[in-house]
């Protein structure tokens, strides 16, 4: 167990909708990143906060938004969802920006 | 962001000691090099860091020669549990989150 926690575990939804997918980091950690995890895509790092500001961005479409509240929780909000938005989505935290990230369980997303 | 070339896959038995190599020509004077390992459905679990020589803990040794351009993870006496995908990472401190394909890890009884 990391100390990561995301929910929901699973999420089906069907195309066009929106939904939210929650984590909360590890005690005392104020880095949050995203991932989206496909089969043909791979593990692809999507953005990054720090203490509630957006430290870094990867591949994230503009579909997609996320943020960290002040209690450093985070949500990552994926609109107008196709079907190639299935996947798992990971969310990870650090203490600070160090490289050693604690990955979530996963919230696997199935968009029909 | 450095680019990484590690191999696709690789089988080995159960007690043998596993080396996977990590390609990373480009890698930047402030670059460090971090490996993950990840099962299937679960999120990747952080294995080592380094930025020059060897780095060894309780689970990996992490060999990078002195040009830096490439680094070995090493697995001493791997068991079945060992199958895994193994990632490596290269970039400033604190921005190692560039994963690529992964070298595919399977230990065979």
């Amino acid at each position: 167990d990391s100390g990561v926690t995301q929910t929901p575990k699973h999420l089906i939804t069907a195309t066009g909708q929106r939904v939210t997918l929650r984590c909360s980091p590890r005690s005392g950690d104020l880095s949050v990143y995203w991932y989206q995890q496909s089969l043909d895509q791979g593990l692809q790092f999507l953005i990054q906060y720090y203490n509630g500001e957006e430290r870094a961005k990867g591949n994230i479409l503009e579909r997609f938004s996320a943020q960290q509240f002040p209690d450093l929780h985070s949500e990552l909000n994926l609109s107008s969802l196709e079907l190639g938005d299935s996947a798992l989505y990971f969310c990870a935290s650090s203490l600070g920006g160090r490289n050693e990230q604690f990955f979530g369980p996963g919230t696997r997303l199935t968009v029909l | 962001l450095a680019k990484t070339t590690q191999p696709i896959s690789m089988d080995s038995y159960e007690g043998q000691e596993v080396n996977i190599t990590c390609s990373h020509n480009n890698i930047a004077t402030n670059d460090y090099i971090t490996w993950y390992q990840q099962f299937p459905s679960q999120g990747p679990r952080f294995i080592i860091q380094g930025y020059k020589t060897k780095v060894t803990n309780e689970v990996a040794s992490l060999f990078i020669p002195a040009d830096r351009k490439s680094s070995t993870l090493s697995l001493p006496r791997v068991s079945l549990s060992d199958t895994a995908v193994y990632y490596c990472l290269v970039g400033p401190y604190g921005q190692n989150f560039v994963f690529g394909p992964g070298t595919r890890l399977s230990v065979l009884p």
